[in-house]
């Protein structure tokens, strides 16, 4: 069955590491979105990449950056400079944007 | 990209229908109105989505108002797997499919 894959689904680091979250999709998409989302708050995008080998910032790209080498990956890093990186990170994918993104389960990140 | 507001929360009985509103004042003329649904701890789903007529799908409804400005995503006969937060998002396709969701609209259905 064709999807996004996020792993892993829970994520332990601690304070100053940085982190590598990854997101794969064997839906043949062109455009990959990274979202962040806070206890009982929407998502708000981080970054995002329309093709490979190009990528974009979005409302809160301080402290995360992110590669597309594939089509089919598109890892987040959240760096030491993101200073509350706990939370619930999805990755997204959609083919042509008019049907909509198709989302992964999520990363849970907590940072101790 | 316009804005959407969604009442915070909304209760339903189980088999009755939902009707969850959305207010996006500013849409501009080629802006889609979409709407998602995220169970908890999951990935957002993707329910329906529309530009000015209104649009029906296996799983919802989707009702909007003639002059764009607000809509109504109706569940028809609500289930408890139903419960749910909603999500109402504007999206310009030429602005690379990337949006903002908001806080949506937690959908409690009853027995």
């Amino acid at each position: 069955d064709g999807g996004i894959t996020q792993s892993p689904k829970y994520l332990f680091r601690k304070e100053g590491q940085n982190v590598t979250l990854s997101c794969e999709q064997n839906l043949n998409h062109d455009a990959m979105y990274w979202y962040r989302q806070d206890p009982g708050q929407g998502l708000r995008l981080i970054y995002y990449s329309q093709i490979v080998n190009d990528f974009q910032k979005g409302d809160i790209a301080e402290g995360y950056s992110v590669s597309r080498e594939k089509k089919e990956s598109f890892p987040l890093t959240v760096t030491s400079a993101q200073k509350n990186p706990t939370a619930f990170y999805l990755c997204a994918s959609t083919e042509d944007y008019l049907n909509g993104y198709t989302f992964g389960s999520g990363t849970r990140l907590t940072v101790v | 990209d316009a804005k959407t507001t969604q009442p915070p929360s909304m209760d339903c009985a189980e088999g009755r229908a939902a009707n969850l509103p959305c207010n996006h004042s500013t849409i501009s003329g080629n802006e889609y109105v979409y709407w998602y649904r995220q169970i908890h701890s999951q990935g957002p789903q993707y329910i329906i989505h529309g530009l000015k007529n209104n649009e029906t799908n296996e799983m919802a409804s989707l009702i909007i108002t003639e002059d764009r400005k607000s809509s109504t995503l109706i569940l028809p006969h609500a289930t408890l797997r139903d419960t749910a937060v909603y999500y109402c998002i504007v999206l310009f396709l030429n602005n690379a499919g990337k949006s903002t969701f908001g806080d949506g609209t937690t959908l409690t259905v009853k027995p």
